[in-house]
C-alpha cells in the first residue's frame, strides 16, 4: 500500500539557515511525488512535483527537492529560508489511474518554525 | 489565475444537521475530489469524481457523505446527520487529465478550504 512519512513534526531553524526537510516513501511502482505548503488558515499550495526525469525538481519559492529511489525519498530543500516560509510542509505521493486520475497520498506534514 | 474556490469558509452546525459544502473548480478540468484534515493531523482523501460519477472513495466516506455535480460548474459535498467528529477542514480539488508522458501532469489544485464545525 502506498504510504508517505515525514520523520519530523516540528522544525525550527534561523532566518538565512539552510533546510531540509524528510519525506520517505512507499509505493510499488515509479511514484509521483510532490511537496505542498499550508500556511495557518491557508489551503494547499504546490511547491513542486517529480514525474519523471531529472531527480533534482525545482520549485516555487526557491524550494528544491532530490528524488532518491534507492533510499525511497524525496526530501525538500532551501538553501536559506525566510521568516515567510513558516508554514506547514505536506509531501505526497500520487497514482495515476488509467485516463489521469490522480489520488494523493499525504504525509502527516511538518511544521516548520523560523527564528529571526 | 485559474483557482479553484470554496463556500462557505466556515460553518458551524448542530450534530446531526445536514451541511453542503461547495466548490467550483477549475473549469476546464475533468477530475474532483474532496479531501478532509482534522485539526492536527494529515490530510486524507474522502472521494474522487469523474464523468458524473464517483471513481474511488475511502473508508471514511460512508452512507452520511455524498457528491454530486449539479451542473456544469458546482461540486458539492454532503454530510447528511453530522457528528462531532466530522469537525474538519474539508478541501476541495479538481485536476485536468494527466498522463506520464504529456504536459498535462494531472496535478491537483486546492481551494482555500472549508472549515466545519460540528457542535
Amino acid at each position: 500500500a502506498q504510504s508517505v512519512t515525514q520523520p519530523d513534526i516540528h522544525i525550527t531553524v534561523s532566518e538565512g539557515a539552510s533546510l531540509e526537510l524528510r519525506c520517505n516513501y512507499s509505493y510499488g511502482a515509479t511514484p509521483y511525488l510532490f511537496w505542498y505548503v499550508q500556511s495557518p488558515g491557508q489551503g494547499l499550495q504546490l511547491l513542486l512535483k517529480y514525474f519523471s526525469g531529472d531527480t533534482l525538481v525545482q520549485g516555487i519559492k526557491g524550494f528544491e527537492a532530490e528524488f532518491k529511489r534507492s533510499q525511497s525519498s524525496f526530501n525538500l530543500r532551501k538553501p536559506s529560508v525566510h521568516w515567510s516560509d513558516a508554514a506547514e510542509y505536506f509531501c505526497a505521493v500520487g497514482r495515476f489511474v488509467s485516463g489521469g486520475y490522480n489520488k494523493l497520498i499525504f504525509g502527516a506534514g511538518t511544521r516548520l518554525a523560523v527564528h529571526p | 489565475e485559474p483557482e479553484v474556490t470554496q463556500t462557505p469558509s466556515h460553518q458551524v452546525t448542530q450534530m446531526g444537521q445536514e451541511v453542503i459544502l461547495r466548490c467550483v473548480p477549475i473549469s476546464n478540468h475533468l477530475y474532483f475530489y474532496w479531501y478532509r484534515q482534522i485539526l492536527g493531523q494529515k490530510v486524507e482523501f474522502l472521494v474522487s469524481f469523474y464523468n458524473n460519477e464517483i471513481s474511488e472513495k475511502s473508508e471514511i466516506f460512508d452512507d452520511q457523505f455524498s457528491v454530486e455535480r449539479p451542473d456544469g460548474s458546482n461540486f458539492t459535498l454532503k454530510i447528511r446527520s453530522t457528528k462531532l467528529e466530522d469537525s474538519a477542514m474539508y478541501f476541495c480539488a479538481s485536476s485536468d487529465s494527466g498522463t506520464t508522458t504529456s504536459a498535462n501532469t494531472g496535478e491537483l489544485f486546492f481551494g482555500e478550504g472549508s472549515r466545519l464545525t460540528v457542535l
